[in-house]
Order: structure tokens, then sequence, then C-alpha cells
């Protein structure tokens, strides 16, 4: 089957640096995405790897390591707005599986 | 911008009623796509179109049903709601025309089912 784990909680501080990990078990691949949720809110589009490195964006880069079916989101200079949930996703074809997300709590 | 509109945003539904959910996008994309989501489980895929009369099964399509006679519109069919079904439906939508797969949201359909 396909899975892909990712910690349900993290919490950092204002203006700090932090990870979300995710790890993948997937039949065939096509790349890892990320996608932000605020509560009550849809969940959008932040990045996609399809090949390994890192992918950057602003104040968020994504890394993917297709060898060790790894990935994570870096979020820079920590914002309150950045907290949410944040989800990864395997966009296989028609049938895209997602995480179960990480809340991430920003602490002032 | 893409666009996805769900028709309702609070629904409050009695146990063994017929629940319809709407959804429509504006983007002349080929695939949608309805989700649900509860605390803990994230994102499950329940059916999924990728054309016109087209739908597949997606992880959790038990008790649900769905239509597509239109390109821009999916509509979600619970034919005896119950009370676990209760949560949050999504509606999605996507292009076949980029391997990334972007996946666009409606805003969310809260389901109570008492």
């Amino acid at each position: 089957g396909q899975s892909l784990e990712q910690p349900s909680e993290v919490t950092a501080v204002e203006g700090a640096i932090v990870q979300i990990n995710c790890t993948y078990q997937t039949s065939g691949f096509y790349g890892l995405s990320w996608y932000q949720q605020h509560d009550g809110g849809a969940p959008t589009f932040l990045s996609y790897n399809a090949l390994d490195g890192l992918e950057e964006t602003g104040r968020f880069s994504s890394f993917l390591s297709r060898s060790d079916s790894y990935g994570y989101l870096l979020l820079q200079e920590l914002q309150m707005k950045d907290s949410a949930s944040y989800f990864c996703a395997h966009p296989g074809g028609f049938k895209t599986i997602f995480g179960a997300g990480t809340r991430l709590f920003v602490k002032a | 911008d893409v666009k996805v509109t769900q028709s309702s945003r609070y629904l409050v539904k009695r146990t063994g009623e017929k629940v319809f959910l709407e959804c429509v996008q504006d983007m002349d994309h080929e695939n949608m796509f309805w989700y649900r989501q509860d605390p803990g489980l994230g994102l499950r895929l329940i059916y999924f179109s990728y054309d016109v009369k087209m739908k597949e099964k997606g992880d959790i399509p038990e008790g649900y049903s769905v239509s597509r006679e239109k390109k821009e519109r999916f509509s979600l069919i619970l034919e005896s709601a119950s009370t676990n079904q209760t949560s949050m439906y999504l509606c999605a939508s996507s292009s076949s025309r980029w391997s990334g797969n972007t996946i666009y949201f409606g805003e969310g359909s809260w389901l109570t089912v008492v």
C-alpha cells in the first residue's frame, strides 16, 4: 500500500527555523508535494519536488531524497501566521495521497 | 485564480436523510475529487473523476456515491446519512496537463448528522 508518515505536532518560536519531515512508502513515485491549511480553511499548495534536492520559495523550502524515501518542509523566519497544519502528499497520477498532517504551533 | 466552490458551508442533517454536496470549479480541470477530513486522519479520498461521467472509488467509498454530468460540476451523495459521516468534506480539482498534479481545494462543507 501507500503511506506517508509525518509528526503530528511541532512547536517553534517566532523567528526560528522549523523542519517538518515526511517519510513515504509508495508504489511508483511521482514526487512529493506540500500543502498548508489554516484552521477552518482550505488546504493550499506550497511546493512540489519531483527530483532530489532543495526547492526554495521565499521563506519556505522543500527537500526530497528519493533514495531515502524522505522529504521535508523547511520554514524560516517563522511568523505567527505560519501556525497551521502542513500536509505532505504524493501526487500519484489521479489519486493524490496525503499524510495525516503536522500541526505547527508558533509561539511568541 | 482557480476557484472551487462548494455550495454549502455548514449542514445539519438527520440520520437516514439523503444528502447532496455540490461542487463547481471554473478552471476547466479534467480531474475532480471528494475528500473527507477528520482529526488525526488527514485527508482521505472518497471518490474521484477524471472525465465527465467517469468515476473511480477512492479509499473510503462506502456509503457514498458521486455524479459528474458536466465537466465543471462534481456532486457527492450520501444515500442514507449516518452519524459516522459527520465530518468536513473537501472538494478539489486538478489539471491532467501537469505531472505535479497540484490540487485546488474548495473551502469545505461541514456536515453534522444527528
